[in-house]
C-alpha cells in the first residue's frame, strides 16, 4: 500500500469525449507524475507537476493536460479522446529531489 | 536519449528454480536504476533501486539485482521462485538528479509452473 490513490479505477468513454482522472499523492509528497501504459507496453511519461507547475513533459500532444492543487493532489485531463488513448493511466508521487516514485493502482480508460 | 531494453518478453520457470531477468540501458552517465513488479490490473510496486555504491542491491521479496557498468546492465535475480512471483517485471532508469521521470522497458512477463 503506497498511499497514492487514483479515481476512478475504470471508465469507458466515447471517441471525441473529454475525461478527467484524479490522483491523491502520498502524504508529504509534493511531486506528481503521470504515465500512460498501453496494453503490453511499459509505462510512458506524460508529464510531471511540482508545486502546482508543470515540471517536464513527455511526447504527448497538448490535448493531454494537467493540474496540481495546493494539497498536491492532481488531475489528468484528456480532450478529444481517440481510440489509442485506451490504456492504464498511472499516477506516481515523490518528494522533491527524490527520484523514488510511489505508484497508485491506476485508472483503466477504455475509449470506444 | 535514454532507453531501456528488456530482451525477454516472456519467461517461464518452475517453482523453486532460480530466475534472472535481463535489463540493458542506454544513458550518457550512470543513471538511477529500478526494478518494478506489476500484478495483473494493478499499479507498480518497487522491488529495488540502485543509486550508487555497492553494485549488488537487495530488494523486497528475496530479489536482488547487480549493476554492471561495463555491460550497461542491471539484471534482476532470485534464487528460488515462488508461484506468487508470477507477474510483469519492469526495469526503469532515471537521470541522477531529483524529480527526473522514469524511462521504462517494455517488461518481462514471468510465468511460474509447478
Amino acid at each position: 500500500e503506497t498511499g497514492v490513490t487514483q479515481s476512478p479505477t475504470h471508465l469507458i468513454k466515447t471517441r471525441g469525449q473529454q475525461v478527467t482522472l484524479r490522483c491523491s499523492s502520498q502524504s508529504g509528497h509534493n511531486t506528481v507524475s503521470w504515465y500512460q501504459q498501453a496494453l503490453g507496453q511499459g509505462p510512458q511519461f506524460i508529464f510531471q507537476y511540482y508545486r502546482e507547475e508543470e515540471n517536464g513533459r513527455g511526447n504527448f500532444p497538448p490535448r493531454f493536460s494537467g493540474l496540481q492543487f495546493p494539497n498536491y493532489s492532481s488531475e489528468l485531463n484528456v480532450n478529444a479522446l481517440e481510440l489509442d488513448d485506451s490504456a492504464l493511466y498511472l499516477c506516481a508521487s515523490s518528494l522533491e529531489g527524490n527520484t523514488e516514485a510511489f505508484f497508485g493502482q491506476g485508472t483503466r480508460l477504455t475509449v470506444v | 536519449a535514454q532507453s531501456v531494453t528488456q530482451p525477454d518478453i516472456h519467461i517461464t520457470v518452475s517453482e523453486g528454480a532460480s530466475l534472472e531477468l535481463r535489463c540493458n540501458y542506454s544513458y550518457g552517465a550512470t543513471p538511477y536504476l529500478f526494478w518494478y513488479v506489476q500484478s495483473p490490473g494493478q499499479g507498480l510496486q518497487l522491488l529495488l533501486k540502485y543509486f550508487s555504491g555497492d553494485t549488488l542491491v537487495q530488494g523486497i521479496k528475496g530479489f536482488e539485482a547487480e549493476f554492471k557498468r561495463s555491460q550497461s546492465s542491471f539484471n534482476l535475480r532470485k534464487p528460488s521462485v515462488h508461484w506468487s512471483d508470477a507477474a510483469e517485471y519492469f526495469c526503469a532508469v532515471a537521470g541522477p538528479s531529483g524529480n527526473t521521470p522514469l524511462v521504462f522497458g517494455k517488461g518481462t512477463r514471468l510465468s511460474v509452473i509447478a
